[in-house]
């Protein structure tokens, strides 16, 4: 079975500059998650779909930070405008309905300057 | 904030000794769980322990479960070079939403 993917898997861009990311969850999947991880730290979870609905986005930035999830299948997560402290690697995590198994892709690792 | 808190932060062993890393949490749990990320990769699910669960075993790695203490422990038996990792324990309140929080990880190095 193919696995949870990403792109880009690298990206680097100057404060203020707008970055977009794009998450391929596994076939079936209802539920889909953006985490941000930080050099050092654990995921902390940005945003949670069920299907194309939010269950949960009380740790979004929502003044910069946007998602969406058309269709119920794949996602983007958007910043704009970017700060340097957005740098971290941004992981994409899938699961099946009523599980907290989550599985997770490669991540984007965003670099601010 | 997060809600585990793992012990130590780093661990560096030799090939073929066992490894243990502990992880506490502040509230009730549904299960508890724990990833292993190796460098620059995704987290990959490694074992999962109910909150009516004790311990719980999958190949060379032990879980246990505290819910009095609210803390669990993950042992790596007969480690080996591949098992360099991070790894991170994830707490799950409820299981129906899935949501995980996630502790700050423990830095394992095992060396050959």
């Amino acid at each position: 079975e193919a696995g949870v993917a990403q792109s880009p898997r690298y990206k680097i861009i100057e404060k203020r500059q707008s970055v977009a990311f794009w998450c391929n969850p596994i076939s079936g999947h209802a539920t889909l998650y953006w985490y941000q991880q930080i050099l050092g730290q654990g995921p902390k979870l940005l945003i949670q779909f069920q299907n194309n609905g939010v269950v949960d986005d009380s740790q979004l930035p929502k003044d910069r930070f946007s998602a969406e999830r058309l269709k119920g299948v794949d996602s983007t997560l958007k910043i704009q405008p970017a700060k340097l402290e957005d740098s971290a690697v941004y992981l994409c995590a899938s699961a099946i309905l009523d599980s907290s198994e989550q599985y997770f892709g490669p991540g984007t690792r965003l670099t601010v300057t | 904030s997060q809600q585990g808190e793992e012990d130590p932060q780093a661990l560096s062993i030799q090939e073929g000794e066992n490894a243990t890393m502990n992880c506490s949490y502040k509230t009730s749990i549904n299960n508890l769980q724990w990833y292993r990320q190796n460098s620059g990769r995704g987290l990959v699910h490694l074992i999962l322990i109910r909150s009516n669960e004790r311990e719980k075993h999958s190949g060379r790695l032990r879980v246990t479960l505290d819910t009095s203490k609210k803390s669990s422990s993950l042992l790596i038996t007969a480690s080996r070079a591949a098992d360099t990792a991070s790894y991170f324990c994830a707490t799950a309140w409820n299981r129906n939403t899935g949501k995980l929080i996630f502790g700050q990880g423990t830095t394992l190095q095992v060396k050959p």
